[in-house]
């Protein structure tokens, strides 16, 4: 079955700290795994993709992915954490562009602490 | 901003009722897909369609259903409303090998 497991439902951060945010995935083809944010009110954002190449992927606001197919994750990563990045993250596998649906995990709460 | 255009953005009726839920996708983008947000089911893909056809199904009620249009702009109905149905709504759009973007989503509250 095709799933995406984000083990943390909550974690709290100081500004200033480094973060990682765990996903593991399940997906019968060749995965294509994003990241995406949610501020309360607010809609998804891209901060990251991952269709081929690199395993290591930059996306927005400083956060970085590493995709390690042995096992089967895609943890997101900020070395410095700032106030503004407080919100709830999606790990999510599917399709590549119009190729089909997304398959979200449960998604990450981020809390910093001052 | 994405460039995805989601109306209203908030919706309040009663059970039994039917809305429309409209979604203008980004300029040039040929897929809409719709998904749900709730509390106890989390992100839910619904449907997408690409250039105006049905291209996949996913956890979509009989209840509901949605079209393309020419334009391109999608309507997601909603129809004999139950409490449960209450959620947020999401729509994205996507072309050829690239990502999907989301729209800011309606939030439909069922009283």
């Amino acid at each position: 079955a095709q799933s995406v497991t984000q083990p943390d439902i909550h974690i709290t951060v100081s500004e200033g700290a480094s973060l990682e945010l765990r996903c593991n995935y399940s997906y019968g083809a060749t995965p294509y795994l994003f990241w995406y944010v949610q501020s309360p009110g607010q809609g998804l954002q891209l901060l990251l993709k991952y269709f081929s190449g690199d395993t290591l992927v930059q996306g927005i606001k400083g956060f970085e992915a590493e995709f390690k197919r042995s096992q089967s994750s895609f943890n997101l990563r900020k070395p410095s954490v700032h106030w503004s990045d407080a919100a709830e993250y999606f790990c999510a596998v599917g399709g590549k562009g119009d190729q089909g649906n997304l398959i979200f995990g449960k998604g990450t709460k981020l809390s910093v602490k001052p | 901003d994405s460039g995805v255009t989601q109306t209203p953005k908030h919706l309040i009726t009663a059970t039994g009722q039917r809305v429309t839920l409209r979604c203008s996708p980004r300029s040039g983008d040929l897929s809409v897909y719709w998904y749900q947000q709730s509390l106890d089911q989390g992100l839910q893909f619904l449907i997408q369609y690409y250039n105006g056809e049905e291209r996949a199904k996913g956890n979509i009620l009989e209840r509901f259903s949605a079209q393309q249009f020419p334009d391109l702009h999608s309507e997601l109905n909603l129809s004999s409303l139950e409490l449960g149905d209450s959620a947020l709504y999401f729509c994205a759009s996507s072309r050829d090998s690239g990502p999907q973007h989301f729209g800011d989503g309606t939030r439909l509250s069922i009283l």
